[in-house]
């Protein structure tokens, strides 16, 4: 069991540019999250996956984010127009249904210059 | 909506010696909530401590041991007698309404010193 992986575990992007993180759930987990780490915002809630299916996207901002989830075994989130406040950790997450405990992955550093 | 509240940011501790860390919450949900700690060890990822859904419960994992306080909405964490590896990140955290959102706190850093 390799864990919830993602890539790239680095990324430097400039301003305006897009951004595609991915997320490889552990395998057999029906429930995809993902979450976005800032030092002023903490650990904040973005998107929720079950089955494939979009649940939950309260946490998403409005414009240039969106996720998708075309097979059972990833998913991304891409970010358009990147801009400096983009910059943060972005965590994704499994687990085996909605009501069960979460295993994250090691998180994307995204910095946007 | 819900909130989690740490109100120490970095706890230096020495070996051997007792830990808490502070946790209060507000849930704006019909009933209780779910309530976690996790933990990030330098250079590992978030992995979950532990967790107790039974307000008036405790729950313990690796000497640690929190109890879900619902008059106080509180859920500390303790520690008899800190280890060097016990040096992380902490987060606390709940899980209302529909049990899959997880609202953290803002963490608190431990430095054990040896």
């Amino acid at each position: 069991n390799a864990g919830v992986i993602q890539t790239p575990r680095h990324k430097v992007t400039g301003k305006g540019q897009e951004a595609t993180l991915w997320c490889e759930p552990i395998s057999g987990h029906s429930a995809v999250f993902w979450y976005r780490q800032t030092i002023v915002q903490g650990l904040e809630f973005l998107t929720y996956f079950r089955n494939q299916a979009p649940i939950d996207d309260s946490g998403m901002p409005k414009e240039r984010f969106s996720a998708q989830m075309p097979n059972q075994s990833h998913s991304t989130l891409k970010i358009q127009s990147t801009q400096p406040q983009d910059s943060a950790v972005y965590l994704c997450a499994s687990s085996r249904d909605s009501n069960s405990d979460y295993t994250f992955g090691s998180g994307t550093r995204l910095l946007v210059i | 909506g819900d909130s989690v509240t740490q109100t120490e940011g970095q706890v230096t501790v020495s070996e051997s010696k007792s830990l808490i860390i502070n946790c209060t919450y507000s849930a704006t949900s019909i009933g209780y909530p779910n309530l976690f700690w996790y933990v990030r060890y330098p250079g590992e990822g978030l992995q979950l401590l532990l967790k107790v859904i039974t307000a008036g419960q405790k729950g313990s994992s690796r000497g640690f041991e929190a109890t879900y306080n619902k008059e106080a909405t509180s859920f500390h964490l303790q520690k008899a007698s800190v280890q060097e590896s016990d040096s992380a990140v902490y987060y606390c955290a709940l899980a209302s309404n529909m049990g899959y959102k997880l609202t953290f706190g803002t963490g608190t850093s431990l430095l054990v010193d040896p």
